[in-house]
């Protein structure tokens, strides 16, 4: 099994453009999350799927941001415009049950300058 | 909104001495859970317990519950400079929001040699 599997793992981008994250979860797991992490802010919740379907975005910190899961194997996100304070590390997630806890990938580091 | 404050933030202690990190809440969890996370890598789960006053072992490292389900702790006996890294507890609210874990702000642990 490889993982939850992240790209890229380092993003560099100019304020404005568009920058899309992807990821790969675990085949079989039915929830997939996105988080960010800050040093200052920690570990925050975007938005989570359950089955392809979206459940709960009301982590997405504004209409800048949007996430898809076309099929359980893939997912994106989207932000566009990108500024400044979107630096951060953008964490992809999937589980089979929460119980059963979280499998995370390795992260995309995101710098907008 | 469930929040999980966790202390100490910043532990910084000799090889072979012990430790206890605290994860507190005013909420209830259904589970919660405990991780580990090293430079340049996402979080990586070490256990979950569900019932409250549950009581988990893994090698030096003891887990426990809260009888409420609103606490947990993490207590590490003899510590080694591999047990370096940044630890984090979650919780997972249940109900409506099964699946969704909060993440407590973490405790970054340093053990010298």
């Amino acid at each position: 099994d490889a993982g939850v599997i992240q790209s890229p793992r380092h993003e560099v981008t100019e304020m404005g453009q568009e920058v899309t994250l992807r990821c790969k979860p675990i085949s079989g797991h039915d929830y997939l999350f996105w988080y960010r992490q800050t040093m200052m802010r920690g570990l925050e919740l975007l938005i989570y799927f359950n089955n392809n379907v979206p459940i709960d975005d009301s982590g997405m910190p504004e209409d800048r941001f949007s996430a898809k899961m076309p099929n359980a194997s893939f997912s994106t996100l989207k932000i566009q415009p990108s500024e400044p304070r979107d630096s951060a590390v953008y964490f992809c997630a999937s589980s089979l049950m929460a119980e059963r806890g979280y499998t995370f990938g390795s992260g995309t580091r995101l710098t907008v300058v | 909104t469930q929040l999980l404050e966790q202390s100490p933030q910043f532990l910084s202690i000799q090889e072979g001495e012990n430790l206890t990190v605290y994860c507190n809440s005013s909420s209830v969890f259904s589970s919660l859970q405990w991780y580990r996370q090293e430079p340049g890598e996402g979080p990586v789960l070490l256990v979950t317990v569900v019932t409250g006053g549950e009581v988990k072992k893994l090698k030096r490292l003891t887990f426990q519950f809260g009888d409420a389900r609103k606490d947990s702790s993490l207590h590490i006996t003899a510590a080694q400079p591999g047990d370096t890294g940044l630890y984090l507890c979650a919780g997972d609210g249940g109900g409506t929001s099964y699946g969704k874990l909060t993440f407590g702000q973490g405790t970054i642990l340093t053990v010298h040699p």
